[in-house]
């Protein structure tokens, strides 16, 4: 079985653009969750999705948005970028309802510029 | 800001040698993991401890928790130098995890 994957795997931005990540579940798996992982921060909870439908929202401006698509694949957006956005982005998927063992991906580092 | 602390942030050890890295956490949880970083990679899964479950094992690994302490321990027993990453505890509650800032192991050959 294919793990999770997650394009691009390294991106350059600069302030105020734009990015979307995506994160394609091990198949079968409904639940897609996002960390950013920075040295200062550690490891932080941006969103959870199941079923397409957005179950809790970590602590982060509105500038960080996702979605999930029938199929499971998610995908993150993070408008008007800071430098402060700079960070691994790392997507996780599991089987069921609850979070359960999180499998995750290798990652998307993203350096604002 | 994070659930969970690991102590201590550093740990530097001989090959053979065990490791211990210990997780403090705050709220209720459902269950508690532990995961493995190599070098700013993706994150492995470990082990998942339930909250009902006092200790657990797999492999050269031994988890416990302490509900009533909001503790938990990690032994890795007889490290190898492929050991050496960070590891982190995460603890299962509302649809989230909420990770701790992680114990660096360096296993010296």
């Amino acid at each position: 079985k294919a793990g999770v994957t997650q394009t691009p795997r390294y991106l350059i931005k600069t302030r105020g653009q734009q990015v979307t990540l995506s994160c394609s579940p091990i198949s079968g798996h409904r639940s897609v969750s996002w960390y950013q992982q920075t040295p200062g921060q550690g490891l932080q909870f941006l969103f959870e999705y199941f079923s397409e439908t957005q179950r809790n929202k970590g602590n982060f401006p509105g500038r960080f948005s996702g979605r999930q698509f029938s199929n499971s694949r998610s995908e993150m957006n993070v408008s008007t970028l800071e430098l402060g956005d700079s960070a691994l982005y790392l997507c996780a998927s599991s089987y069921g309802q609850g979070v359960g063992e999180q499998f995750f991906g290798p990652g998307t580092r993203l350096t604002v510029l | 800001s994070q659930q969970g602390e690991e102590d201590p942030q550093a740990l530097s050890i001989q090959e053979g040698e065990n490791a211990t890295m210990n997780c403090s956490y705050k709220t209720s949880i459902n269950n508690l993991q532990w995961y493995r970083q190599n070098s700013g990679r993706g994150l492995v899964h470990l082990i998942l401890i339930r909250s009902n479950e006092r200790e657990k094992h797999s492999g050269r690994l031994r988890v416990t928790l302490d509900t009533s302490k909001k503790s938990s321990s990690l032994l890795i027993t007889a490290s190898r130098a492929a050991d050496t990453a960070s590891y982190f505890c995460a603890t299962d509650y509302d649809y989230k995890l909420s990770f701790g800032a992680g114990t660096t192991v360096t296993v010296r050959a």
